[in-house]
């Protein structure tokens, strides 16, 4: 069973730095991209950042681009997310994301998520 | 960046019905579009993906059509766990980008 475990949230003040983890069980984690996705409180869902297999290139909204960095670890099938700078508008609940298929930009396995609350 | 138009906002339908939900892409997305169901309090579950295949494990009565910048999810027999919030996915491009989702209730 494909099973991603999110940690790591929690509160913190606007311009300090939290780093979500995500541990990946139940497939090969190397083989696939893997990817960060939030949802707001009573919002959509936003993209934050995708890795590829090897962790040498990633991608970013401008929303997040300079102040997050995501980075993979596939020895302990592991996923990061480190946010730096946080803002107000950053609280959301953050999923870590597997790709349906790893040619389809598209995300067939989600976790559980983890809530990041940014406030004084 | 593509911009995803999900329409309606809301609707609903009684039970055993037909429901049809449409996305519009800003740009043309070659089929890269799919479809996740998320209900209250749960991650989103992906439904359909490249416009017309169906994730396992994901009911039949459930499809997707359409090419170029417009798609659809069809639901068939529409029933009770069917609720929740939907939303389309471009995978065509980055930044990934979703639409606003669309919220459907039983009637």
């Amino acid at each position: 069973e494909i099973q991603l475990v999110e940690s790591g949230g929690g509160l913190v003040q606007p311009g300090r730095s939290l780093k979500l983890s995500c541990s990946a069980s139940g497939f090969t984690f190397s083989n696939y991209y893997m990817a960060w996705v939030r949802q707001a409180p009573k919002k959509g869902l936003e993209w934050v950042a995708t890795i590829s297999t090897s962790g040498t290139t990633t991608y970013y909204p401008d929303s997040v681009r300079g102040r997050f960095s995501i980075s993979r670890d596939n020895e302990k099938s592991s996923l990061y997310l480190q946010m730096n700078s946080l803002k107000s508008e950053d609280t959301a609940t953050y999923f870590c994301a597997r790709r349906v298929r790893d040619s389809y930009a598209h995300f067939g396995y989600w976790g559980q998520g983890t809530l990041v609350t940014v406030s004084s | 960046d593509i911009q995803m138009t999900q329409s309606p906002h809301s609707l609903s339908a009684s039970l055993g019905e037909t429901v049809s939900i449409e996305c519009l892409a800003s740009a043309g997305i070659s089929n890269y579009l799919a479809w996740y169901q998320q209900k209250p309090g749960k991650s989103p579950q992906l439904l359909i993906y490249y416009a017309n295949r169906l994730q396992d494990g994901v009911p039949s009565r459930f499809s997707g059509s359409g090419s170029g910048t417009q798609y659809s999810l069809k639901i068939n027999n529409m029933q009770p766990e069917d609720e929740g919030v939907y939303y389309c996915q471009q995978g065509y491009t980055y930044p990934l980008t979703f639409g606003s989702g669309t919220k459907l209730e039983i009637k």
